[in-house]
């Protein structure tokens, strides 16, 4: 069980456009979930906190313009990079909390985004 | 946002060999974490720890919860190739998990 599906893996566009990035709950129902960056060979830094039905929480340095968020079901939160600069090429994790266990996290798999 | 203390940040060792890595804090967490993460992938679940002083095991993995509730660790016994990532804890505090700078290990066959 806790299963988060994350799509695309992988994504390579054109400065200028936009990419959307799905995350997924399989098995259960996520209230919450985080969206977080990662640099090469660093940790993961959050960007934001995506709530179902309401605003995202977007972390300080954050451009919420540039990274919308949208949390429309229980199961599902997208994150689209506006306007991609090369600057916003990255690894983009999402994570979703399961209520039945509230105090756990878990990861998609990972989104690897590459702005030419 | 805030990051625990990891350490150490990279190990080298021999198959067969056990590790240990430590997390700590300034804050108190309700909630320790363990995380391994694989090349390319997102971080997967080890060990959940819910109370201070808490030992849990999985497999060749043990994780304690600090009484003082601002620390962990985590012992890998009899590590195997397989075993090589990076590892993450993290705590949670608020409705927020804060994650450690990871320890990047290196299992030499």
């Amino acid at each position: 069980g806790a299963v988060v599906s994350q799509h695309p893996s992988r994504v390579i566009c054109k400065s200028g456009t936009s990419v959307k990035i799905e995350c997924r709950s399989l098995d259960f129902q996520a209230t919450t979930m985080f969206w977080y960056r990662q640099f090469p060979k660093q940790s993961l830094m959050l960007m934001a906190t995506s709530n179902e039905g309401s605003k995202a929480t977007y972390e300080q340095g954050v451009e919420k313009d540039k990274f919308l968020i949208n949390h429309a079901s229980l199961t599902l939160s997208t994150l689209t990079v506006t306007s991609a600069h090369p600057e916003d090429s990255s690894f983009y994790i999402c994570s979703a909390r399961d209520p039945g266990r509230n105090t756990e996290a878990f990861f998609g798999q990972g989104t690897r985004l590459t702005v030419v | 946002g805030q990051q625990l203390n990891q350490s150490p940040q990279s190990m080298f060792i021999q198959e067969g060999e056990d590790v240990s890595m430590n997390c700590t804090s300034s804050s108190i967490f309700n909630t320790w974490l363990w995380y391994k993460q694989d090349p390319g992938e997102g971080p997967v679940l080890l060990i959940a720890l819910y109370k201070a002083g808490e030992l849990t095991s999985n497999g060749r993995l043990t994780a304690q919860f600090g009484i003082t509730r601002k620390d962990s660790f985590l012992n890998i016994s009899a590590s195997i190739p397989s075993d090589v990532g990076i590892y993450f804890c993290a705590g949670f505090r608020g409705n927020q998990f804060y994650f450690g700078t990871g320890t990047s290990l290196t299992v030499i066959p």
